[in-house]
């Protein structure tokens, strides 16, 4: 199916390790992001790939980082995971084609615990 | 920067009555697009309905409908003949472009519908 994937789509973790959080999507879009969802807070943006080859750092950017691996592909990397990291974490796509719909496309969430 | 403030966090509505969710938003831009997405419980962000802001007419998608008012700064969301299956977290979300294919994407904090039987 078209869309977005990300894994895994469940996770727990002790505090200090580390974890890799993989997107891909497979409509040729340009531009993606991650954003973190808690409860009361809403979608909060946590890095962006405008294009393949640059990232920028969003609202909540402290202790994560990202690759844009080639056009398809944002991973979001978790270097030493805190609870407070505890959350799910979206992926969305966006197409830079006029005309295209302008959808915002998202994945179906990762589920990360850590304890 | 863009901000997207909903300022209910809590509505509920009668099985079959109109509700209408309130959205505004920050911009100085004059080209952007706006969106509602709903969450069900499972989490999975679906798309309700868009609008572009050069457009006057007011989007409409079956139950749902917009009213958009570009010098207010609002999108409020309505939703006619309620069902049990719109209860869900109801995201507004503002897009506009920054760059060639780049775009910043800004949502606000959420309001839980919940539907009455």
């Amino acid at each position: 199916n078209a869309g977005v994937t990300q894994t895994p789509k469940f996770q727990v973790l002790k505090t200090g390790q580390s974890m890799t959080l993989q997107c891909a999507q497979d409509m040729n879009h340009n531009s993606m992001y991650w954003y973190r969802q808690d409860p009361g807070m809403g979608l909060r943006l946590i890095y962006y790939s405008a294009s393949e080859g640059t990232t920028d750092k969003g609202e909540v950017p402290n202790g994560y980082n990202v690759s844009r691996l080639n056009k398809r592909e944002f991973s979001l990397r978790l270097e030493s995971a805190a609870p407070s990291q505890t959350s799910v974490y979206f992926c969305a796509s966006i197409s830079g084609r006029v005309g295209s719909g302008n959808t915002i496309y998202f994945g179906e969430g990762s589920w990360l615990t850590v304890v | 920067a863009q901000t997207v403030t909903q300022s209910q966090p809590e509505m509920s509505v009668q099985e079959a009555e109109t509700v209408t969710l309130s959205c505004t938003y920050d911009t100085s831009e004059s080209d952007y697009y706006l969106f509602w997405y709903k969450q069900p419980p499972s989490r999975q962000m679906i798309l309700v309905i868009r609008q572009e802001a050069y457009k006057q007419q007011n989007a409409t998608e079956n139950r749902f409908s917009v009213n958009f008012q570009k010098a207010a700064k609002s999108f409020s969301l309505k939703i006619s003949d309620s069902q049990l299956g719109d209860a869900a977290m109801y995201f507004c979300a503002y897009r506009r472009e920054t760059g060639a294919g780049s775009y910043q994407l800004t949502f606000g904090k959420g309001t839980k519908l919940s539907v009455i039987p």
